[in-house]
């Protein structure tokens, strides 16, 4: 079956800096790859996604790559705010099954 | 519009006990989902429902049992509850399935002791 490995577990940064957050899909036959944001108490939430026959997405401050050659994909925030802090977790649909990689706790300091 | 409701939001269980945990939504959706989500492990897909009548186990069905009576409701069993059964809960419901976005609840936080 998929295996979604997800980098790193945790991200710290500054408000208005980047943050970057990696996945890797064993899968060549997935297509699709959805991004969720779970924030504390709450379930996860898909805040963006990208399918296989795209290279990129964005979603004002929000995108998504995705290179199938090498099988990974990656979340980019920019200009973050402190309200951007949550947990972020990436994943990917193989034979209509998701597979979630292990979640990025992401930290957003004023 | 409530979505998905799951209910109870905690849960405190014995070993040995069992429950359901509920799980509706008013969109219409087919397809249902119960994940749980343990530390650093991100979400694991215990099982999923095509449509009323129809469900299949995921990659963690052991110890659980589900049920598929009508579109709305997708009740999870737990029989024997066992301390490994700790975890947050999610259920989840999509219209069209794993190739589009899902729409999660808020969560069953159950602790077995």
């Amino acid at each position: 079956g998929e295996n979604v490995e997800q980098h790193p577990s945790t991200l710290s940064v500054q408000e208005g800096d980047s943050a970057v957050i990696k996945c890797t899909y064993s899968d060549s036959a997935s297509n699709y790859f959805p991004w969720y944001k779970q924030e504390l108490g709450k379930g996860p939430q898909l805040i963006i996604d990208i399918r296989s026959n795209v290279g990129e997405k964005k979603d004002q401050r929000i995108a998504v790559t995705l290179n199938k050659t090498a099988k990974h994909f990656s979340l980019h925030i920019t200009e973050t705010q402190p309200e951007d802090s949550a947990v972020y977790f990436c994943a990917a649909t193989s034979y209509g099954k998701l597979t979630f990689g292990q979640g990025t706790i992401l930290t957003v300091h004023p | 519009n409530a979505g998905v409701t799951q209910t109870p939001k905690f849960r405190i269980l014995k070993i040995g006990q069992s429950m359901t945990l509920q799980c509706t939504q008013d969109m219409n959706h087919n397809y249902m989902y119960w994940y749980r989500q343990d530390p650093g492990m991100g979400l694991k897909l215990i099982y999923y429902s095509v449509g009323a009548g129809i469900t299949d186990k995921g990659e963690v069905p052991n110890g659980y049992n589900v049920s598929r009576s009508t579109t709305e409701d997708f009740p999870l069993r737990l029989e024997l509850a066992a301390p490994s059964q700790t975890s947050v809960y999610f259920c989840a419901s999509s219209a069209q399935g794993a190739l589009y976005g899902y729409t999660f609840g808020s969560g069953t936080r159950l602790t077995v002791v």
